[in-house]
Formats: structure tokens, C-alpha cells, sequence
């Protein structure tokens, strides 16, 4: 059964260093999210991808974040200056279409530790 | 006023039990309706979609109640596989359909 794939599985890294989460979506899906979920907290949406632009974001997802689709396969999460905060799992999503009832297939999850 | 509102539970039954789990939603215009199960530290995985006339596979009965903004799942004959966390999900409000999520209810079955 294909899969959403994610790197890497955990990331540890130093306040202020830019982190780059990557994710491989199943091969025909065109609708793309990352999502976060804070230890013990619920998911949140963080933005989604069609058509190699942001389709929606969140208040979350402000300046620091950046998305990007550079080749076929890959969709990466690029936070620019990491805060204590941001420490999180990440889950990366994906979609055939956006129709209502569509169904998101969500990756493993990046666990990104922020110290 | 929390999107999406679930009993945080936990919800601690025997093998066999059955177990219901409510959610309420605020947002009217939410279009889709989802259960998801989390395993901990994993991803959530699809449990089920929500449908108006309500819908069953196996052991599982979701139900949707629009005019009260309030989803349910049953789970029948409680196995031990089912101790997980219970997330319901909405989407599709305002035409996209980024999936807002309740904290979860915790279930735990014990033998």
C-alpha cells in the first residue's frame, strides 16, 4: 500500500538553526499539508500546497515557515530561525484532491526537538 | 470556543465493553466529518468518515447529528488493539479543506 514517507524520524537542533523537515507524498497525489502536533497537545493544521503554491496557512504558520515542492517527489518544511517552541512532532499529509470527504494520508511524523 | 470538543477521557473498559465517544463542532459550515485513531507518538490513521444518515464498518458506528453540531462513535466488543487515542476531525469549512482536530478521547481496554 503506498505511503507518505518522512525525514527525518527525529531532529534535534540549537535555538536559531534553520531546520528543513522533507517528506515524500504517495506518487498521485496533487494536495500537500504539514500539520504539528506539541507533546500532549492536539494536531494542528499548519498549511497546504497545491500546485506548487500555498493553498491555505494557519496563524501559526508565519514568516519563519516556508514550503516548497523542489522536484517530483519531495515537499519540505523549511523553519528559518528554530525557537524553543517549535519543538513539536510534524506530520506531513497528502491527497489525492481536495474534495470534501477526501481522505489525508498522514507520514510518520519528524520529531523536532528545539534546545 | 474550541472548534472541535471531545471528553479527554480516559475511558478505561473491560474486553467485550462497548464504548461511546461524543464530539461537538462549532463551526457550521464544517462540510466533512472524520474519526481518526492516534496510536502513541504515531500518526493519526483514518478510522473512519462521518456520514448524516450515520454508517458502520464492523465494530465501529459513527453517527452525525448537523442540527446539533455533534458526532458520536461506538465501538462494540472492545479489543485490547482498540487502546488508542480517538480523534474526531472536521473539514471543509469555507471551501478548504484543511482538517481541524480535537484533542482526543483516550480509550484503554484492559482484559
Amino acid at each position: 500500500e503506498p505511503e507518505v514517507t518522512q525525514t527525518p524520524s527525529h531532529q534535534v537542533t540549537q535555538m536559531g538553526q534553520e531546520v528543513i523537515l522533507r517528506c515524500v507524498p504517495i506518487s498521485n497525489h496533487l494536495y500537500f499539508y504539514w500539520y504539528r502536533q506539541i507533546l500532549g497537545q492536539k494536531v494542528e493544521f499548519l498549511v497546504s500546497f497545491y500546485n506548487n503554491e500555498i493553498s491555505e496557512k494557519s496563524e501559526i504558520f508565519d514568516d519563519q515557515f516556508s514550503v516548497e515542492r523542489p522536484d517530483g517527489s519531495n515537499f519540505t518544511l523549511k523553519i528559518r530561525s528554530t525557537k524553543l517552541e517549535d519543538s513539536a512532532m510534524y506530520f506531513c499529509a497528502s491527497s489525492e484532491t481536495r474534495g470534501a470527504g477526501e481522505t489525508q494520508y498522514f507520514g510518520p511524523g519528524t520529531r523536532l526537538l528545539v534546545l | 470556543r474550541k472548534e472541535v470538543e471531545q471528553d479527554p477521557g480516559p475511558f478505561n473498559v473491560p474486553e467485550g465493553a462497548t464504548v461511546a465517544f461524543n464530539c461537538t463542532y462549532s463551526n457550521s459550515a464544517s462540510q466533512s466529518f472524520f474519526w481518526y485513531r492516534q496510536d502513541c507518538r504515531k500518526e493519526p490513521k483514518l478510522l473512519m468518515s462521518v456520514y448524516s444518515s450515520g454508517n458502520e464498518d464492523g465494530r465501529f458506528t459513527a453517527q452525525l447529528n448537523r442540527a446539533s453540531q455533534y458526532i458520536s462513535l461506538l465501538i462494540r466488543d472492545s479489543k485490547l488493539s482498540d487502546s488508542a487515542t480517538y480523534l474526531c476531525v472536521t473539514s471543509g469549512s469555507g471551501g478548504y479543506n484543511k482538517l481541524i482536530f480535537g484533542a482526543g478521547t483516550r480509550l484503554a481496554v484492559h482484559p
